[in-house]
């Protein structure tokens, strides 16, 4: 299994700011992926995001919004930049399972963003 | 990934076994079904998954139908902590399977009544 600690759990900005999250994990993972999931909606996929090169993001989600690091194989960011109300969601971060022939998903608690 | 239909919510009481439906009629032969689930202000929880074979862990039961175009969830003696919504979600699974992240239909809300 993998525990993943999000941080923070819940933000409340101002539109046109911009709030970095930040996703570790507790073992090496060779990808993570960012997930979004809307008011009463389902879960989206921003982007996945792989140590040493760049994050390979999903239809409808581009860079300049939603830039990632993922410095190590333990630790990934999340930005939502130059936020607007419709950017209010949560964000959660997701690992694969590491075991043979597991590729069960394991998701931090998410982080609840409200742009006001 | 194969697109899956469930029913948008159901209504289960507590200690009785809930079964959860879902319709995979395009699955490919080498997809899996997998089930996921999302208790109120968590992040989605891993249950069980299989290929064709019923398979059962200490969460729940998963039968596929022999054709594999529909599978049932089942656990078996359904708690108040078993109110959540469940996802299944087809995808190709197994060593190398892992490069792709998640695709989430709507889910079936259950709600487990005292």
């Amino acid at each position: 299994s993998a525990v993943i600690s999000q941080k923070p759990s819940r933000d409340i900005c101002q539109r046109g700011t911009s709030l970095t999250i930040q996703c570790q994990v507790d073992s090496q993972v060779t990808m993570m992926f960012w997930y979004r999931q809307q008011p009463g909606q389902s879960l989206t996929l921003i982007a996945t995001a792989n140590q040493g090169s760049e994050a390979t993001y999903e239809s409808g989600f581009v860079i300049d919004k939603f830039p990632i690091s993922r410095p190590n194989l333990t630790f990934s960011t999340l930005t939502v930049s130059n936020m607007s109300p419709e950017d209010s969601s949560i964000y959660l971060c997701s690992v694969r399972g590491r075991d043979r022939g597991n590729t069960e998903a394991f998701f931090g608690q998410g982080t609840r963003l409200t742009v006001v | 990934d194969a697109k899956t239909t469930q029913p948008p919510s159901m209504d289960c009481a507590e200690g009785r076994a809930a079964n959860l439906p879902c319709n995979h009629s395009t699955i490919s032969g080498n997809e899996y079904v997998y089930w996921y689930r999302q208790i109120h202000s968590q992040g989605p929880q891993y249950i069980i998954h299989g290929l064709k074979n019923n398979e059962t862990n200490e969460m729940a039961s998963l039968i596929i139908t022999e054709d594999r175009k529909s599978s049932t969830l089942i656990l078996p003696h359904a708690t108040l902590r078993d109110t959540a919504v469940y996802y299944c979600i087809v995808r190709v699974a197994g060593r190398g399977g892992g490069a792709d992240g998640l695709t989430f239909g709507k889910g079936t809300h259950l709600i487990i009544q005292p």
